[in-house]
Parts: structure tokens; sequence; C-alpha cells
């Protein structure tokens, strides 16, 4: 019964370093997303992927990079972290169709990153 | 612009019964969305709606009204479990979710 599972839980990183958070799925979902969430905002969508090889923009895609070489793993990179990255990072898959989210969105535990 | 609104804190009685409102202004609709996130966790998904009407699901229930861009949630029986903050999502034209804020609900003994 793993889900989602994500990685690392928490990460402080100096101005300027990079790093990736990993996101894997154990149920074949064609949809995976990254949202980050900040205090008083809805959750904001960074990137998707529909399929394994396809991956798009979603509203905040600025300083972030991902792929999606499998079906099972979208790793999100951050290049050159900055402060405003500090947030609370969410990865989802859903088993929906390659063209719609339908039903639910299964979420991962969330990987809460500072950046000093 | 698209735009989801719901209070950001509400505060009930164990026992008691309480409603959160969401509307929504969005490019489009293909359904509607209530998630529960525990302070510290991820969401989880509570209810979908994409016709009109009143979706029961144990003490928890879910209204839609498409012409009035208006949805509700609707929590019986209150249990000290339900403090959490509750996730309005709608699914656009796109097929993107768009997240409300949240609501923040707090249930007094």
């Amino acid at each position: 019964n793993a889900g989602v599972t994500q990685t690392p839980k928490f990460q402080v990183l100096k101005t300027g370093q990079s790093m990736t958070l990993q996101c894997a799925q154990d149920m074949n979902h064609e949809y995976m997303s990254w949202y980050r969430q900040d205090p008083g905002m809805g959750l904001r969508l960074i990137h998707y992927s529909v399929g394994a090889g396809i991956t798009d923009q979603g509203e905040v895609p600025n300083g972030y990079n991902v792929s999606r070489s499998t079906t099972e793993d979208f790793p999100l990179r951050l290049l050159s972290a900055a402060p405003s990255q500090t947030s609370v990072y969410f990865c989802a898959s859903s088993g929906g169709t390659s063209e719609s989210i339908t039903g639910e969105l299964f979420f991962g535990e969330g990987s809460r990153l500072t950046v000093l | 612009g698209q735009n989801i609104d719901q209070p950001t804190e509400m505060t009930a009685t164990e026992g008691a019964i309480v409603q959160i409102n969401c509307t929504y202004q969005t490019s489009g609709f293909n359904g509607l969305f209530w998630y529960q996130q525990h302070a510290g966790e991820a969401p989880t998904f509570l209810s979908y709606n994409v016709l009109d009407g009143l979706e029961e699901k144990g003490r928890f229930s879910s209204f839609l009204s498409r012409s009035k861009g208006y949805s509700y949630l609707l929590l019986k029986e209150l249990q000290m479990k339900d403090s959490a903050s509750y996730l309005c999502a709608v699914l656009d034209s796109n097929y993107q979710l768009i997240w409300g804020a949240g609501t923040k609900l707090i249930i007094k003994p």
C-alpha cells in the first residue's frame, strides 16, 4: 500500500544550491503532478505529466524542471534555489485518462523545503 | 481570471453541524472536488460533484449548483478529528484543477 512516495520530507538549502525532490507511485497512474502549497494560498500547479515522456508546465513553472522517463517516477528539480521557493511541495497522481483528471488525486506526504 | 472563494476559518462545536461554502468563477466546469487536509499532512479526497444536487457519504455531504457557481460541504455530528482544512477545487475547461485557499475548521468540545 505504498501509493505515492515523496522524498525527502524535509530539506534546507542555501540560495543557489540545486536539489531534486523524488516522487514515485505504484498505482500505474498516467497522470502525475507537482504542487506547492503556501500559507493563505491554494495549491499551485508547478508541472504535470500525462504519461511517460510527456510533461507540461502548470501555473508556476519558473525555476523548476521535471522529467518523466517511466510511468512510476516524476522527479522535480530545483536548478538554483531561491528563498521564494521556500514552501511545502506535494506530488500527486491520478488514474484519470491521458487527457483529463477524472477521479481523485492521490497525494504524497509532502516535502517541506526551506531556502536560506 | 479564475477564482475560488471559501471562508478562511470557521469554528463549530463537537456534535453539531457545519456548512462550508465555496463559490467559483472558472473558465468552464468539469466537476468540483472537496479535499480534507489535516495540519502537516497531505490532502485526501472527500467528494466529487459534476451534476447539480446533493451527494451524501456518511457524515459528509456535498452540494453543487452549477448555475450559481456554488457548492457547500456539510459535516454532521462533528468529531474532534474533523478539525482540519477543507479545500475546494474546480476542474476547468482544460481539465486543470483550480484550488481555493482552504477553510480551516476548528472544533471545540
